[in-house]
């Protein structure tokens, strides 16, 4: 079991420019989540989808920010149009659904820089 | 809508003495799980611990933490603390009822001195 993998490790985009962040979930969760870490706002929840189907998107910066899991091997983050106040680290979690086993297990996260 | 406070940025502490950090929370519901994560440096956050239990006492890797419903808290302790205990630690909150998962405070850092 390799874990939660996301691609790529760091990413540097100019300002204006698009992110496509990817990440694969741990075979067999159905629960994938999107979280923007910084040292200000700490794990800062984005959106959240179960069994491929989107739950909850209340974090997402509307305008810019789109998530999709077209299948339930992998799960992109895209931001469009990137701003300097995007960089961060964006980790992956992926998680069995259920009360009894709900625990995040983390991607190693994609660092995000916006010059 | 429900959400988790962690009133330190950051906690320094002597090598040995006991560790105390904060969390409360606000659900709308009253069947909340807790959970403590901790992040060491350059690594990804993993699960501490873990409660649903009112008054329950949990245990793991020298750490714990009870669910106080009452004073809606989950403080994290040890009773003392180690130079490898340095991490960013993370309370979160799941309450179903509400369809809430896995919301995160602001995190502690932790840094344990010798």
């Amino acid at each position: 079991n390799a874990g939660v993998i996301q691609t790529p490790r760091h990413k540097v985009t100019g300002k204006g420019q698009e992110a496509t962040l990817w990440c694969e979930p741990i075979s067999g969760h159905s629960a994938v989540f999107w979280y923007r870490q910084t040292i200000v706002q700490g794990l800062e929840f984005l959106t959240y989808f179960r069994n491929q189907a989107p739950i909850d998107d209340s974090g997402m910066p509307k305008e810019r920010f789109s998530a999709q899991m077209p299948n339930q091997s992998h799960s992109t983050l895209k931001i469009q149009s990137t701003q300097p106040q995007d960089s961060a680290v964006y980790l992956c979690a992926s998680s069995l659904d259920s009360e009894e086993n709900e625990r995040l297990f983390f991607g190693h996260g994609t660092k995000l820089s916006v010059l | 809508g429900d959400s988790v406070t962690q009133t330190e940025g950051l906690v320094t502490l002597t090598e040995g003495l006991p560790v105390m950090l904060n969390c409360t929370y606000q659900t709308i519901y009253s069947n909340p799980f807790l959970f403590w994560y901790v992040q060491h440096l350059n690594e990804s956050p993993r699960l501490l611990l873990k409660s649903f239990t009112d008054n329950k006492r949990t245990e793991h890797q020298g750490f714990h933490a009870t669910l106080h419903k009452s004073s809606s808290s989950f403080h994290l302790q040890k009773s003392s603390a180690q130079l490898s205990d340095s991490a960013l630690y993370y309370c979160a909150l799941s309450d179903r009822a509400s369809g809430t998962y896995q919301r995160f405070g602001t995190g502690t850092k932790l840094q344990v001195v010798p």
